[in-house]
């Protein structure tokens, strides 16, 4: 699996858009990218996952550029029930495959 | 969606005694499963996979004698923490995955386990 690199911590207020990068500068032709949120003392939930471009779903927006060494969780208005830790993921992340979760971006939500 | 349950939520031991930690597919068969551990403000580290009828495999650093995994079925599979040392203190997690590859894994809500 690619080795990915995140913010350690994030801040933001309720209402504002929030954007974590994730670097993975040595991703495969066949890595997706998938993102999982944790809450503290709970195990991670799936947010998203994209091969390229963009991907959106009812919670969070993929964007990911054309040489994917990168890509961009968006959460649109977060809330304080958006704090949370979460992590990126790069590899062939098939359901019956290991993941190997790396350090996560710790995102604070103030009032 | 699926649903993992994770048994017990927390559990305190003495020191030397086993643990058994139960991690149950509720509405999907769960040909693989996973067991991970979380020391506090860190990430997770997976320790081994787990395949319905087959022996778990271990990730490099886990003492396969010490954390006894068991799929014995395609909705169950257990950790035992055998002869716990206050240094097993941790969050025990696992995740589950249907017969699809194109799915998601499924995670439970953990299990905090205290060793004194």
């Amino acid at each position: 699996l690619a080795k990915t690199t995140q913010p350690i911590s994030m801040d933001s207020y309720e209402g504002q858009e929030v954007n974590i990068t994730c670097s993975h500068n040595n991703i495969a032709t066949n890595d997706y990218i998938t993102w999982y949120q944790q809450f503290p003392s709970q195990g991670p939930r799936f947010i998203i996952q994209g091969y390229k471009t963009k991907v959106t779903n009812e919670v969070a927006s993929l964007f990911i550029p054309a040489d994917r060494k990168s890509s961009t969780l968006s959460l649109p208005r977060v809330s304080l029930s958006d704090t949370a830790v979460y992590y990126c993921l790069v590899g062939e992340v098939w359901a019956t495959d290991k993941l190997i979760f790396g350090t996560g971006t710790r995102l604070q939500v103030f009032p | 969606g699926a649903v993992v349950s994770q048994h017990p939520s927390r559990v305190i031991c003495k020191s030397g005694t086993s643990v058994k930690i139960e991690c149950r597919s509720l509405d999907f068969q769960a040909t693989t499963m996973f067991w991970y551990r979380q020391f506090p403000k860190q990430s997770l580290m997976l320790m081994a996979t787990s395949n319905e009828g087959s022996k778990a495999t271990y990730e490099q650093g886990v003492e396969k004698d010490k954390f006894l995994i068991n799929h014995a079925s395609l909705t169950l599979s257990t950790l035992t923490v055998t002869s716990a040392h206050p240094e097993d203190s941790s969050f025990y997690i696992c995740s589950a995955a249907q017969g699809s590859r194109t799915d998601t894994q499924y995670f439970g809500p953990g299990t905090r386990l205290t060793v004194l």
